[in-house]
């Protein structure tokens, strides 16, 4: 079946750092890819849909300059999470939507904690 | 009011139990109709992806649909320990972005 690797699956960094968090669709082509941010016993919350090439469509409160999201290629988007602060520490996912593939399939998330 | 609507429980049976989980919605344009499966600190997981009215079966589970009454459920037999876990609806117009449920957090006990 259609698999979304992500990567990193946990990281840890100081305030004012950025990090990167990387998702691949291995076997198809991810057209559409979201990426989703998820606090403790709660469901998911959508921050940005992308589409290759273009740029991302965010949410409203989701802050485009800090959460920047780069889909260069039909099987690679990244989620570059800019000058984080504790605030931002919380379980990062991203799905992708491609062509032929029922449903959507989201990544292993990554855990981000900022101290 | 949610565009969908589930009830968070927790949800508590045991082992061998039939499970009934199940969201209702309030815009009928949604057209795929999904059930994830989340572990704790875990990405979601396909469970069932469905686009019709009716039943789909797959080994334990089977998803509902009734667009009628703006209603899905899945159902799980022979319930595991191992189905612990947090089941989440999402529903979908066209390839636009899924709007879920809030989860039930399902607890099989041995």
């Amino acid at each position: 079946g259609a698999v979304v690797s992500q990567h990193p699956s946990w990281v840890i960094c100081k305030s004012g750092t950025s990090v990167k968090i990387e998702c691949r669709s291995l076997d198809f082509q991810a057209t559409t890819m979201f990426w989703y941010r998820q606090f403790p016993k709660q469901s998911l919350m959508l921050m940005a849909t992308s589409n290759e090439g273009s740029k991302a469509t965010y949410e409203q409160g989701v802050e485009k300059d800090k959460f920047l999201i780069n889909h260069a290629s039909l099987t690679l988007s990244t989620l570059t999470v800019t000058s984080a602060h504790p605030e931002d520490s919380s379980f990062y996912i991203c799905s992708a939507e491609g062509t032929d593939v029922g449903g959507y399939t989201f990544g292993s998330g990554t855990r981000l904690t900022v101290v | 009011q949610k565009e969908v609507e589930q009830d968070p429980g927790p949800l508590s049976v045991p082992e061998g139990a039939i499970v009934s989980l199940n969201c209702t919605y309030s815009n009928s344009a949604f057209q795929y109709f999904m059930w994830y499966r989340q572990y704790s600190r875990k990405g979601p997981e396909l469970l069932m992806y469905t686009y019709s009215s009716g039943n789909k079966e797959d080994g334990r589970f089977t998803a509902q649909v009734d667009k009628s009454s703006k209603y899905i459920s899945l159902f799980i037999r022979d319930s595991q320990p191992s189905d612990s876990a947090t089941y989440l609806c999402a529903l979908a117009q066209g390839a636009q972005k899924l709007v879920f449920g809030q989860g039930t957090r399902l607890t099989i006990n041995p």
